[in-house]
């Protein structure tokens, strides 16, 4: 019973560099959203998803992109990643609006 | 804007040193506070739902309040595997699915 799974779970970039985190879950939820995490700050959501091919804005979008091609799957893509995209990104999941369930977390480094 | 405080920031007690932490909210129609805890590098666990003012939920040494302005979860005789950061969310009426945390309270349990 897997619930949301986040990979990779670490992960070290350099300024300009691309990278995609994949998040899935196996619950056959509807929802799907992205939320970053930084100190002293509390979580805050990038995007999300209401189903399968839609992503709507959440409060910090700038700077990423998602897809949602498959029920189970929600990708949050970084095209150019810079150092204020430091964090540990959350993926979690929910069946309406509901419970949100998360995933373990990626630790992400721009350096 | 919906916004969530939480205090104290940390808080630190004696196995079976009973207390309370606060979650102070302002949201344009509450559909429903969260309460979740957190451990070092994982992601948020689910622990709580209150939807309406005068609810109560409880589990295990766990308990939370809720009332128009506050909610708070009561720890009762604490143990040292009660430690982690409790966080709290709440989820406006007709919002969609959007939560917005608080920053937490870490909270360290000594024997």
């Amino acid at each position: 019973n897997a619930g949301v799974t986040q990979t990779p779970k670490f992960r070290v970039l350099k300024t300009g560099q691309s990278m995609t985190l994949l998040c899935a879950q196996d619950m056959n939820h509807e929802y799907m959203y992205w939320y970053r995490q930084d100190p002293g700050m509390g979580l805050r959501l990038i995007h999300y998803s209401v189903g399968e091919g839609t992503t709507a804005k959440g409060e910090v979008p700038d700077g990423y992109n998602v897809s949602r091609l498959k029920k189970q799957n929600f990708l949050l893509g970084l095209e150019s990643a810079a150092p204020s995209q430091t964090s540990v990104y959350f993926c979690a999941s929910s069946y309406g609006q509901n419970i949100q369930y998360f995933g373990a977390g990626t630790r992400l480094s721009v350096l | 804007e919906d916004q969530v405080t939480q205090s104290p920031e940390a808080l630190r007690l004696q196995e079976g040193e009973s207390s309370s932490l606060n979650c102070s909210y302002t949201v344009s129609g509450l559909r429903g506070l969260f309460w979740y805890r957190q451990d070092p590098g994982k992601g948020p666990e689910f622990l709580f739902t209150l939807y309406s003012a005068g609810e109560e939920k409880e589990k295990e040494r766990l308990k939370a309040t809720l009332t128009k302005k506050e909610s708070f979860l009561h720890i009762t005789a604490p143990k040292p595997e009660d430690s982690a950061t409790y966080l709290c969310a709440v989820q406006a009426r007709g919002g969609g699915n959007k939560l917005t945390f608080g920053t937490g309270t870490q909270l360290k349990v000594e024997l």
